[in-house]
């Protein structure tokens, strides 16, 4: 299994472009979420899914879109990039059965800045 | 909302002593789980240990263990014997279950001085 990954790991905007932030797993988990880590702080939680077709706003979800059309794949979505969005973004998978599986699984990282 | 605390930006060991990263949380659900992260300079989130709020013993792997004591909403995280490698920074995460989205603290960054 190659678990969750990111694509791509380095990426350098300007301020108003728009891309997307991939992701994917391979371990048919439920649950998926986007985080965010800003410079000296811990993970913040911007959009999650429970389920294909399913997703809801988490704790700093604004100038982020996101969609869950498939089980493995669960991308993030700027519409209009500006410099406080720089930061290193993860996203993670669970399973939703609970009991010893529950644990998210984070991707490496992708690293933004928007000039 | 939970609220997941911890009151040490900064802690510093001597190689082979042992130290404590202090957390504290908030919530009000009675099923959740406790996590410790490692985040070397990588920034690969690399899981430490986990702890199910419904046992009573303390998660222990090698020479990481927990404190966990619920009444309290603590889980402190000692590294017994610490290593150069352990050097990083930690995050604790509260993890409601069966919900899929965590609650980080802000991270402890650990010295290990030789």
């Amino acid at each position: 299994n190659a678990g969750v990954t990111q694509t791509p790991k380095f990426q350098v905007l300007k301020t108003g472009q728009s891309m997307t932030l991939q992701c994917a797993q391979d371990m048919n988990h439920e649950y998926m979420s986007w985080y965010r880590q800003d410079p000296g702080m811990g993970l913040r939680l911007i959009h999650y899914s429970v389920g294909a077709g399913i997703t809801d706003q988490g704790e700093v979800p604004n100038g982020y879109n996101v969609s869950r059309s498939t089980t493995e794949d669960f991308p993030l979505r700027l519409l209009s990039a500006a410099p406080s969005q720089t930061s290193v973004y993860f996203c993670a998978s669970s399973r939703a059965s609970g009991g010893s599986t529950d644990t998210q699984y984070f991707g490496p990282g992708t690293r933004l800045t928007v000039l | 909302a939970q609220t997941v605390t911890q009151s040490q930006p900064e802690m510093s060991v001597q190689e082979a002593e042992t130290v404590t990263l202090s957390c504290t949380y908030d919530t009000s659900e009675s099923d959740y789980y406790l996590f410790w992260y490692k985040q070397p300079p990588s920034r690969q989130m690399i899981l430490v240990i986990r702890q199910e709020a419904y046992k009573q013993q303390n998660a222990t792997e090698n020479r990481f263990s927990v404190n966990f004591q619920k009444a309290a909403k603590s889980f402190s995280l000692k590294i017994s014997d610490s290593q150069l490698g352990d050097a990083a920074m930690y995050f604790c995460a509260y993890l409601k279950a069966n919900a899929g989205k965590s609650t980080f603290g802000d991270g402890t960054t650990l010295t290990v001085k030789p």
